[in-house]
């Protein structure tokens, strides 16, 4: 059974940098084909596709964000990091990570975690 | 504003079929990238509903089924029921000259009367 679930903080300041851990279980990050992506969602707005890294260590990034994100992955803790710098207040949403393999579509979620923008 | 256009809002009886509409552009879903959808309940997080356009994933009921034509797609719901109210999105991939990027629409919510 795969689970995924996301932890940081909930309150950060603007210009702070946010650091996000999936930690999840019952799959491989080193396993072909599979990656996982984070993904967010303002509050009471659309889903957002942030970043994914992939088992052999291939980062892709939202265009519009790149130069704010960093995903790495530790294999050894069946985790992955998600960085972004800058934090405004229009960053405040719920983000998501999710398991992205054979089917190629983010197949399964994490519960999600809340994170507020504010001084 | 979203790269896959979905209508805001749709709404249906119990037992009525409904439709809802996911239209992109020739560097997404015209380029032949997969379609997927998801649900989102209430206070929880997306669940995959339909991938690779128009297959379920198991515990998926029958009476979602996923097309795709063109630049667009669409998810079509049977036999609605109260516990269907939820918000749909669909997502596929863009690459256009601002880079590869995996895109979701702006959502629809499903009423059901």
């Amino acid at each position: 059974q795969i689970t995924l679930k996301e932890s940081g903080p909930t309150l950060v300041k603007p210009t702070q940098t946010l650091t996000l851990t999936c930690t999840f279980s019952g799959f491989s990050l080193s396993t072909s084909g599979v990656g996982v992506g984070w993904i967010r969602q303002p509050p009471g707005k659309a889903l957002e596709w942030l970043a994914l890294i992939y088992w052999n260590d291939d980062k892709r990034y939202s265009p519009s964000l790149k130069s704010r994100l960093t995903i790495t992955k530790d294999t050894s803790k069946n985790q992955v990091v998600l960085t972004m710098t800058n934090m405004d207040p229009v960053d405040t949403a719920t983000y998501y990570c999710a398991h992205s393999g054979q089917l190629a579509a983010f197949d399964i979620w994490g519960q999600g975690t809340m994170v507020t923008v504010s001084s | 504003q979203s790269v896959l256009t979905q209508p805001p809002s749709v709404s249906g009886a119990p037992g009525q079929r409904v439709t809802i509409s996911c239209t992109g552009s020739s560097s997404n879903i015209g380029a032949g990238y997969d379609v997927h959808w998801y649900q989102q309940l209430p206070g929880t997080a997306p669940k995959l509903l339909i991938y690779g356009n128009s297959n379920r994933p198991s515990g998926v009921p029958d009476r979602f089924s996923g097309s795709k034509s063109g630049t667009s797609a669409s998810l079509a719901i049977t036999g609605l029921q109260a516990e269907d109210e939820a918000d749909y999105y669909c997502q596929s991939y863009d690459s256009s000259l601002s880079g590869p990027n995996w895109v979701f629409g702006g959502g629809t919510k499903l009423t059901v009367l």
